[in-house]
């Protein structure tokens, strides 16, 4: 079975610009998950979905940040305006049952540095 | 605010040597606990996701243990290989979420495995 699969790899943009992430989670996972782990800390949630609909979204920092699972299918996660303590690896993750009960299957990250 | 934390934050043991290390997590509001492997470059893979006290789990030369009335779990690796080398990651998940889906990290233990 293919994994989690995240583009880019890496992405370096300059602060105010936008940029979008995306994930393709592992087929038949409802369960879809945003992490980050900026330098040095550890990482940290960002949200959660289950198919379509957002279950959790108390990690996002703010209003700049942006995930959609249109269809249930594949995420998106905008950063609009970035800002440079947004540099960091958002790792994307799915599940079959909810992180309560079952493994998370993490992508390789998405690297992310805002100059 | 959920405090995990691990120990030590880093070690570096001799190829055969055994090794553990500690997750400590709250004690109350018990869920759920994971434990990962994360190597450089490469995506977090899970190791083990353990529910109930007592719990002790085993996966070729390692192993883990779980007490969750006093709060830790600890991950022991038996006949260390320099393959072995990667950060060592526990999570925590609380009773009583609303998403059933958000995990709390540690900031890992980094392995080093000298040949």
């Amino acid at each position: 079975e293919a994994g989690v699969t995240q583009f880019p790899s890496h992405s370096v943009i300059e602060k105010g610009q936008t940029v979008t992430l995306r994930c393709d989670p592992i087929s038949g996972h409802d369960n879809l998950y945003w992490y980050r782990r900026v330098m040095g800390k550890e990482i940290k949630f960002l949200l959660h979905f289950v198919k379509e609909s957002k279950q959790d979204e108390s990690g996002m920092p703010n209003n700049r940040f942006l995930a959609e699972r249109t269809g249930g299918t594949y995420s998106t996660l905008k950063v609009q305006p970035a800002e440079l303590e947004d540099s960091g690896v958002y790792f994307c993750a799915s599940s079959q049952a909810t992180a309560y009960n079952s493994p998370l299957h993490f992508g390789n990250g998405t690297r992310l540095t805002v100059t | 605010i959920l405090n995990v934390e691990q120990s030590p934050q880093s070690l570096h043991v001799q190829e055969g040597d055994s090794t553990n290390f500690t997750c400590s997590f709250p004690s109350s509001n018990f869920y759920a606990l994971h434990w990962y492997r994360w190597e450089t470059a490469k995506s977090p893979e899970a190791l083990f996701v353990m529910t109930l006290n007592g719990d002790e789990k085993k996966k070729g030369r390692i192993s883990a243990t779980l007490n969750t009335k006093e709060g830790y779990s600890y991950l022991y690796i038996k006949g260390s290989q320099p393959e072995d080398s990667a950060t060592y990651l526990c999570a925590f998940a609380p009773a009583g979420g609303t998403s059933y889906g958000k995990l709390t990290f540690g900031q890992g233990t980094i392995l080093t495995v000298h040949p």
